[in-house]
């Protein structure tokens, strides 16, 4: 099974300021990685997937970028609303796999 | 949104079985029997884990290897429902389950509000 390490397992950020998270496959999964936005007590949310693509009724300032192994997820400028755990997703291989998560969190 | 409504969980002892079911709205112009469902599962606290997908047709499955053999994932178009049966449940299934529907290439564009499956004896 393909493992997705993602780092840093915590990203301590203020309002405004742009987030950068990391996601590594074990294997390369081509472009076919997905990330996902998870809130307290909320199902996840789907982000980006094929690396770059923004979801339906995503804002621009997520970004997706990456491929083999080597992923980014990047917030230009972090709103209130996106202190949340995000997951990426890998889907070349089953099992499908997710990352560990890295929480962004107001610093 | 694709509502996706979960029921089914409880508290069961291991060794039990449980069957979770996910109902579709067909909202939105969301034709239930065109796309494959998955289940996925985030014990307490913990990551997500992938559980089971099956085709829209039904036609085939895939399990993550922690269920093999022991879960089976199913769909009754007519109903708009996929179906998680559960049996030989272990301590380490206690998780909110949740379905969520494929977006076409194995990625996971709606989800529901998840069910809880509690093992304990």
């Amino acid at each position: 099974e393909i493992v997705l390490t993602q780092s840093p397992a915590t990203l301590s950020l203020s309002p405004g300021e742009r987030a950068t998270l990391s996601c590594r496959a074990s294997q390369t999964v081509s472009r076919s990685l997905a990330w996902y936005q998870q809130k307290p007590g909320q199902a996840p949310r789907l982000l980006i997937y094929d690396a770059s693509n923004r979801a339906t009724g995503i804002p621009a300032r997520f970004s997706g970028s990456g491929s083999g192994t080597d992923f980014t997820l990047t917030i230009s400028r972090l709103e209130p609303e996106d202190f949340a755990v995000y997951y990426c997703q890998q889907r070349t291989n089953w099992p499908l796999t997710f990352g560990g998560g890295t929480k962004v969190e107001i610093k | 949104q694709v509502p996706l409504v979960e029921s089914g969980g409880g508290v069961v002892q291991p060794g039990r079985s449980l069957r979770l079911s996910c109902v579709a709205s067909g909202a939105s112009g969301f034709i239930f029997s065109a796309s494959g469902m998955h289940w996925v599962r985030q014990a307490p606290g913990k990551d997500l884990e992938w559980v089971a997908f099956i085709w829209s047709d039904g036609s085939s499955e895939y399990y993550a290897d922690s269920v093999k053999g022991r879960f089976t994932i199913s769909r009754d178009n007519s109903k708009n429902t996929v179906h998680l049966q559960m049996n030989s449940l272990r301590a380490e299934d206690t998780a909110l389950y949740y379905c969520a529907r494929d977006k076409g290439v194995s990625y996971l564009d709606h989800w529901g509000q998840g069910t809880l499956v509690t093992v304990s004896s």
